[in-house]
């Protein structure tokens, strides 16, 4: 299995607080993803990494910011929780040089609730 | 814009019935990945399959299947012989040229395997 961790794993937040992420790999893949996961909506990317201090929006990046300081960590920050961003978040990475490098494998999730 | 279509939310199928699960992908790409994943209950997200857009065999590993169609723009999964263990939410996705690419999600088919 990949080395991918996330912490916390649970956490429960208030309207307004500041909430972060960590995603931890020991792969040293280039690739690293967040993604929030939804009934009915699947999984949807948030913001992604293609390298240290690298970063790009994905398709629901409102309410979020990440930051890449260090090829093995990945934060994801809700700088004002609500509860729409009540959710399960997912971080992935991926070595990124195309053929077989190309999977995404994933953390165990982090399950966000905000009251 | 790239899209991904699971017609089916849920499929509850018998023990040792056969079970295909359909996933029906757009994309402007000439080239372009397609995975499938599987989340069991315990909520992690397992890594079944790549399969690139010039590959159209067919590929079979134990009782999983897949069918790959360019031309109905179809990546379809068959389960032989379903067993209850394969019960799990599962999602097809794509990713673009690079193949490091985000991927993007069907909003996944809900399998429960009865014995």
């Amino acid at each position: 299995d990949a080395g991918i961790t996330q912490s916390p794993r649970h956490k429960v937040t208030e309207t307004g607080t500041p909430v972060t992420l960590r995603c931890h790999q020991t792969e040293n893949h280039r690739y690293m993803y967040w993604y929030r996961q939804d009934p009915g909506h699947g999984l949807r990317l948030i913001h992604y990494s293609y390298g240290v201090k690298d970063t790009d929006k994905g398709e629901v990046s409102d309410g979020y910011s990440v930051s890449r300081s260090k090829t093995e960590d990945f934060l994801l920050t809700l700088e004002s929780a609500t509860s729409s961003q009540t959710s399960v978040y997912f971080c992935a990475i991926s070595q990124g040089t195309g053929g077989k490098y190309n999977e995404q494998f994933f953390g165990p999730g982090t399950r966000l609730t905000v009251l | 814009a790239q899209k991904v279509t699971q017609a089916q939310t849920e499929i509850s199928v018998v023990e040792k019935e056969d079970v295909t699960l359909d996933c029906v992908y757009e994309t402007r790409d000439t080239t372009y990945y397609l995975f499938w994943y599987k989340q069991p209950p315990s909520g992690e997200l397992v890594f079944l399959i790549r399969r690139n857009s010039f590959d159209e065999q067919n590929e079979i590993s134990g009782r999983y299947s897949w069918n790959f169609q360019k031309s109905t723009s179809s990546f379809n999964f068959t389960i032989t012989a379903s067993q209850v263990v394969d019960s799990a939410v599962y999602f097809c996705a794509l990713s673009g040229r690079s193949g490091n690419t985000p991927l993007v999600f069907g909003k996944g088919t809900r399998l429960s395997v009865i014995a």
